[in-house]
């Protein structure tokens, strides 16, 4: 089992639809979750963090995380062309392993 | 307010070559990292710096991987030998005291 799976394929959503992403995680113990954005061609870019149960939003984006589903998804509401992207989700373990542990990503088109 | 850079951002070698790849973290930043990412996948970690001390090389692939931070803030990925299978992006991060993880524009590596 791979440590951060993101198990579903190429996501199109309309402009001004909400694309939604999911995240599962191995580790229970892991403490510290993001998700990046990565333009082809481009390196990772950091867009949210969470750390805590529950939901964090901040402008079109919001990161929901459930530590006993061991889950973490991102919302993008009034999707723009330009988020057309890959959004990679990350977890950081804990004990002093400061490592962040990857998904494969998740590529998303937003169809004017 | 410099990101972090890397040189160079593109490198082709023929095979059995040795290549030296550059990091130059955010100002101040404790933390490095470095990456490997393959087309289609997510970052997989390689190795970590705390100032000068490499605190964890689990994810070099093989011996012929090395990597040096010696005044604890530029650092170097050296492989020796290169092999086509190490054609990739490298990717180097740096951490500042917010736990968040920011990458520099990654070199892609090359090998003929």
């Amino acid at each position: 089992q791979k440590e951060v799976e993101q198990n579903s394929g190429p996501l199109s959503v309309p402009e001004g639809a909400i694309a939604s992403l999911n995240c599962t995680y191995s580790d229970r113990v892991s403490q510290s979750f993001f998700w990046y954005r990565q333009y082809s061609g481009k390196s990772p870019e950091l867009i949210m963090s969470i750390y805590s149960n529950g939901d964090k939003e901040d402008g079109r984006f919001t990161a929901q995380l459930n530590k006993a589903s061991q889950y973490v998804s991102l919302l993008i509401r009034d999707s723009q062309p330009s988020d057309s992207a890959t959004y990679l989700c990350a977890v950081k373990g804990a004990y002093g392993n400061n490592r962040l542990a990857f998904g494969k990503g998740n590529q998303v088109v937003v169809i004017p | 307010g410099a990101g972090v850079s890397q040189s160079p951002r593109y490198k082709v070698a023929k095979r059995g070559q040795d290549v030296a790849l550059r990091c130059d973290p955010i100002s101040g930043h404790v933390s490095l990292f470095w990456y490997q990412q393959a087309l289609g996948q997510g970052p997989e970690f390689l190795t970590y710096f705390q100032n000068e001390a490499q605190l964890d090389k689990s994810g070099l692939p093989s011996d012929r991987f090395f990597a040096e931070r010696p005044e604890g803030s530029v650092s170097t990925l050296k492989i020796q030998r290169t092999q086509q299978e190490d054609s990739a992006v490298y990717l180097c991060a740096s951490t500042g005291p917010t736990n968040e993880q920011f990458f520099g524009p990654g070199t892609r590596l090359t090998v003929l």
